[in-house]
């Protein structure tokens, strides 16, 4: 079975410092790792993903996220905090191309707050 | 490309009636798409998958025959809440994968208040 772990139901940063939202999984077949941004009331929107390939993907809206075999782990990052980042994001995993059913996992989500 | 919509955006029922929420891929074709629900400040829990010209396949826990899914078109897939209950209040978002893909698209979610 599959699971996201997102380390921090909020995170609070300051304008302009470094975003770091944490998330690990757990899969027995090679995962594909998705990150989404949900604004209030909205669906959620595709940051960025991992399927094959190179590990350090770029995403919209200058986020970036690695993924980390041995850490079983796809953080994602951000250099530069903007106020219009304030939002909910999802951490989530499928059992990828060829996989059963392709559904998706979501972690719990955090809640990241941009400080001015 | 790859856009989803949901209608109605918000919907408010009295207790016993019954509710349809539609979720249409409106430039590609999706034989797959999937119905969340999300309580506040809380992740998207899968209710079902649903397959176009089949039967949909629910999560355990998930009673369908309270929550009714068609699949007619490989555009258009409906949820419909019958008799609803004030506990089924959530926000309800459909997901639509791109046939020959592994890419979703979200839907922008639908309100349901049950009074």
């Amino acid at each position: 079975a599959q699971s996201v772990t997102q380390l921090g139901s909020h995170v609070s940063v300051s304008e302009g410092a470094l975003v770091l939202l944490r998330c690990n999984y757990s899969s027995s077949v090679p995962p594909y790792l998705f990150w989404y941004v949900q604004y209030p009331n909205q669906g959620l929107q595709l940051l960025l993903k991992y399927t094959t390939g190179a590990t350090l993907v770029k995403g919209i809206n200058g986020f970036e996220a690695e993924f980390k075999k041995s850490e079983t782990s796809f953080h994602l990052t951000k250099p530069s905090a903007h106020m219009s980042d304030a939002a909910e994001y999802f951490c989530a995993v499928s059992d990828g191309e060829g996989g059963a059913t392709n559904k998706l996992i979501f972690g719990t989500g955090t809640l990241l707050a941009v400080q001015p | 490309g790859a856009v989803v919509s949901q209608h109605p955006s918000r919907v408010i029922c009295k207790s016993g009636t019954s509710v349809k929420i539609e979720c249409r891929s409106l430039d590609f074709q999706a034989t797959t798409m999937f119905w969340y629900r999300q309580f506040p400040k809380q992740s998207l829990m899968l209710m079902a998958t649903s397959n176009e010209g089949s039967k949909a396949t629910y999560e355990q826990g998930v009673e369908k025959d309270k929550f009714l899914i068609n699949h007619a078109s490989l555009t258009l897939s409906t949820l419909t809440v019958t008799s609803a209950h004030p506990e089924d209040s959530s926000f309800y978002i459909c997901s639509a994968r791109v046939d020959g893909t592994y890419e979703q698209y979200f839907g922008p979610g639908t309100r349901l208040t049950v009074t």
